[in-house]
């Protein structure tokens, strides 16, 4: 099993510019969701999904837009990224919200 | 609202010595309590959970006791090795709440 993937491990972005990060998990969870990882501030929840076609906002959503066509994608998508969007970005799954999460290898963004 | 409160790092330690990261919560209920741990360059992993009062979890040396006269669980570990380089967080989930993150504890073993 591959588990959580994210592409790309890394990127850099000019301010303004759009692009989208991916994620996908092949256990069939059906919970997803987006955290972002900055110093000395922990993981924030972005958004998540409890399944395919419903999403909601996690505690901060401003500047990122999320869509569950399926139960293995849920891409995070930057429409006009911002220098305070620096960040590594982490995608986790778990087969309920009450049941464990497991992450991917993270995404590191710089926007300069 | 649930909030955890852990020891701000780094931790620097030798190898062989006792480790004990600190962690406290503020909650709604009866929460899940979680350690998770970050290899560098990797993605979190969980690393043990207590679901109820006097619980203990442990996993790869590592045991956590679930205090809830204190609201406090604890991360030990009785000999830590370099392979244990990493960053700890602790986390706690209420009833359908999302999950709840401290803010990270950086531990550094040195040979």
């Amino acid at each position: 099993n591959a588990g959580v993937t994210q592409t790309p491990k890394f990127q850099v972005l000019k301010t303004g510019q759009s692009m989208t990060l991916q994620c996908a998990q092949d256990m069939n969870h059906e919970y997803m969701s987006w955290y972002r990882q900055d110093p000395g501030m922990g993981l924030r929840l972005i958004h998540y999904s409890v399944g395919a076609g419903i999403t909601d906002q996690g505690e901060v959503p401003n500047g990122y837009n999320v869509s569950r066509s399926t139960t293995e994608d849920f891409p995070l998508r930057l429409l006009s990224a911002a220098p305070s969007q620096t960040s590594v970005y982490f995608c986790a799954s778990s087969r309920t919200l009450q049941e464990t999460q497991y992450f991917g290898p993270g995404t590191r963004l710089l926007v300069l | 609202g649930n909030s955890v409160t852990q020891m701000e790092g780094p931790v620097t330690l030798s190898e062989e010595a006792f480790l004990t990261i600190n962690c406290t919560y503020t909650a709604t209920g009866y929460p899940s309590l979680f350690w998770y741990v970050q290899y560098p360059g990797e993605g979190l992993q969980l690393l043990l959970k207590a679901t109820k009062a006097d619980d203990k979890g442990s996993n790869k040396g590592f045991e956590a006791t679930y205090r809830k006269e204190t609201t406090s669980f604890h991360l030990e570990k009785g000999s830590v090795q370099v392979s244990d380089s990493a960053v700890y967080f602790c986390a706690l989930r209420s009833g359908s709440e999302k999950l709840v993150f401290g803010k990270g504890t950086k531990l550094t073993v040195n040979p």
